[in-house]
């Protein structure tokens, strides 16, 4: 299966303890993009990555949350100090990245994986 | 700072029949609309793009229609099946700009009558 890998599907923690959310992206892409869906909500976008550069973050809340794309080995969204409030859906997507070869291609399009969903008790 | 606009949190259609999802904009920046259908406990799954040089783009059933005046996008589907009964988001961007992420609407509930 070439689509985006996240883990673990689902993640328990207590409020306190620190949660590690993996993505894998489709082969041959290098963009990487974290959302949250918070129940009933639709998706907000988190953080933008390219391989070991942060390119967007303005979704980020300013605490607790960070975001990696080291080169080697996956995307990581790393959430300290876990409240209850973080228990979301979080989804990770993944696109080659904008080409100037052609205007407006589907090249920019995100593609999904099947999400993480964080529980914090 | 609701950007994109779904006002309808659900539709419910008979199988066979066109439907029609709608989606509002506020930001005059976005060139670039794609529509997602996601299943519960699945992730968003591509289903059609337009840019804002065009006004219409078809696959298949799906029809996605742009009218940049007003700011709105619709999404046709026909004829209707019972496997699209799902949530459909719509989502807006600024095509190469410094970022290229996606703001969503909050989606609607489509459920197909057999």
């Amino acid at each position: 299966n070439a689509g985006v890998m996240q883990n673990p599907r689902h993640l328990v923690r207590r409020r306190g303890q620190e949660a590690r959310l993996r993505c894998s992206p489709m082969k041959g892409h290098s963009h990487v993009y974290w959302y949250r869906q918070l129940p009933e909500e639709g998706l907000k976008f988190m953080v933008y990555l390219q391989k070991e550069n942060i390119i967007d973050e303005s979704g980020m809340p300013k605490e607790r949350f960070s975001a990696e794309f080291p080169k080697e080995g996956p995307s990581i969204l790393r959430i300290q100090q876990v409240v209850r409030g973080d228990s979301a859906a979080y989804f990770c997507a993944s696109s080659p990245g904008p080409t100037s070869a052609r205007l407006f291609s589907s090249y920019n399009e995100q593609f999904f994986g099947p999400g993480t969903r964080l529980t914090v008790l | 700072d609701q950007q994109v606009k779904q006002n309808s949190p659900s539709l419910s259609v008979q199988e066979g029949r066109i439907s029609i999802l709608n989606c509002d904009y506020t930001n005059s920046m976005f060139d670039y609309f794609l529509w997602y259908k996601k299943y519960p406990a699945e992730g968003p799954t591509f289903l059609i793009s337009i840019s804002s040089i065009k006004d219409k783009n078809e696959d298949g059933r799906f029809t996605v229609f742009l009218n940049k005046s007003a700011k709105h996008l619709s999404l046709h589907i026909v004829p209707s099946q019972p496997g699209d009964s799902a949530v459909y988001f719509c989502a807006a961007q600024i095509y190469g700009g410094a970022t290229n992420k996606l703001i969503f609407g909050t989606g609607t509930l489509l459920a197909v009558q057999p």
